[in-house]
């Protein structure tokens, strides 16, 4: 059983606003993902971290920005929201080196007016 | 070209039915193969996975890797309407530091 966590996990902010959202995971696993999902379409890698201190952007151009000052947490921040970057974002990790098989959070639906 | 390729469907069947999933991929590199459910407004779960060729049964669900023809499947037996998700491959290799590639999913519906 996957224990990650996201939140909020519905956000409804308007143009403007600087959001932060967060993901945690309990496994201790070193690597952790986010993607971007519209609704009915499919994963966009946009930010990734293999363990503390490491942050890499996927194959997504975006205008989030992510830390990873501990293994646990992997929080995504956009500065300016735009109505562009409403979505579904999903938090994933993993802890296997080879199969790379990850666990998913539930998902924030960010909603920007 | 995508790595990976996967019908988005939606692929619609009679509940009971035998369901066939697939993706087709380019890259004989790769080594793990995954299948994960997404139900809507959910994160994916994975499924199954398999490493190289071969079949991997696990209840009703049976994942096939076909490496000479870079062709996975999943099978669905007596499909259910608690089945209609979307099913997504996954897979991964060496030389990309077995980051996870994605097909693009495929909307299943079981009518009951």
């Amino acid at each position: 059983e996957a224990d990650i966590y996201q939140t909020p996990r519905y956000l409804v902010i308007g143009t403007g606003k600087k959001i932060t959202l967060e993901c945690s995971q309990t496994m201790g696993h070193d690597k952790m993902y986010w993607y971007q999902q519209d609704p009915g379409m499919e994963l966009h890698l946009i930010h990734y971290s293999y363990g503390v201190n490491s942050t890499e952007k996927g194959d997504l151009s975006s205008e989030s920005t992510v830390s990873r000052i501990r293994t646990e947490h992997f929080p995504l921040t956009l500065e300016s929201a735009r109505p562009s970057h409403t979505s579904q974002y999903l938090c994933a990790s993993s802890g296997d080196i080879s199969t790379d098989t990850q666990y998913f959070g539930p998902g924030t639906r960010l909603t920007v007016l | 070209q995508k790595e990976v390729e996967q019908d988005p469907g939606p692929l619609s069947v009679p509940e009971g039915a035998i369901v066939s999933l697939n993706c087709t991929y380019s890259n004989s590199a790769f080594q793990y193969f995954m299948w994960y459910r997404q139900y809507s407004r959910k994160g994916p779960e994975l499924l199954m996975y398999t490493y190289s060729s071969g079949n991997k049964e696990d209840g009703r669900f049976t994942a096939q890797v076909d490496k000479s023809s870079k062709y996975i499947s999943l099978f669905i037996r007596d499909s259910q309407p608690s089945d209609s998700a979307t099913y997504l491959c996954a897979m991964s290799r060496m030389d990309s530091n077995y980051q996870l590639i994605w097909g693009a999913g495929t909307k299943l519906i079981i009518k009951p």
